[in-house]
């Protein structure tokens, strides 16, 4: 059972632009959110974060959305680079209780084009 | 410093063989956890290691079993080896602030597991 879902397997952008990545969960009771980037050959590589109290948080070019009510989040990435092209896994937890046990989607492929 | 690192990078095996793969955690990171990564999926929760002991196991059978030792390295060892076992092996590790809290994941480069 995928209780966190990233239905786009993937998604192509010209530089410059903004891209936005999206991901659904089911489980109710996830308090925390993390978006990991992978490049070929490499793990994942932590992004940023948000916390159930928040509904938005940024860092630099990053910016995670979280609308709770709808069990949805987004990955916002302005302006977009050719360097961002990667895998992106939207990733959710329970901190208190699942004690950092990550429950990931399937990743969308993000391709930024010159 | 030294992120998380994974020995072999890459490894072929034969049905029915066993495996050990290897982690070493990030410096200061004393939590160990083991993630299948199939073709096409996203990382699967095979389990956690923590002060030695396996502290929650995902929905992986038995055949798949794991140590942490006094440094907070671990292995990971599958038994009886099936086709569908050819994944990326990650390890990650975190700091467990008491028995509730917790760092971020840092992830290893992963381990290509081919069974043929």
């Amino acid at each position: 059972d995928q209780q966190v879902k990233q239905n786009s397997p993937s998604l192509s952008v010209q530089e410059g632009r903004i891209s936005i990545l999206n991901c659904d969960y089911t489980n109710s009771m996830f308090d925390y959110f993390l978006w990991y980037k992978k490049y070929p050959a490499e793990g994942p590589t932590f992004l940023i974060s948000i916390s159930s109290i928040k509904d938005k948080n940024e860092d630099g070019r990053f910016t995670v959305f979280l609308n709770k009510s709808a069990k949805h989040l987004s990955l916002h990435i302005v302006p977009s680079q050719p360097g961002d092209s990667a895998v992106y896994f939207c990733a959710a937890t329970r901190r208190g209780s699942t004690l950092g046990r990550l429950y990931f989607g399937r990743g969308t492929q993000l391709t930024v084009w010159p | 410093d030294a992120g998380v690192t994974q020995s072999p990078t890459h490894l072929i095996k034969t049905r029915g063989q066993q495996v050990t793969l290897r982690c070493s955690p990030k410096s200061g990171h004393d939590t160990v956890s083991w993630y299948q990564q199939a073709l096409g999926q996203g990382p699967q929760f095979i389990f956690q290691y923590y002060e030695e002991e396996e502290r929650q196991r995902g929905n992986f059978p038995d055949r798949f079993s794991g140590h942490q030792f006094p440094n907070y390295s671990s292995e990971l060892n599958v038994n009886a080896l099936l086709l569908g076992d050819s994944a990326l092996y990650l390890c990650a590790s975190s700091f467990s602030s008491g028995r509730t809290g917790y760092t971020e994941a840092f992830f290893g480069q992963g381990t290509r597991l081919t069974v043929v």
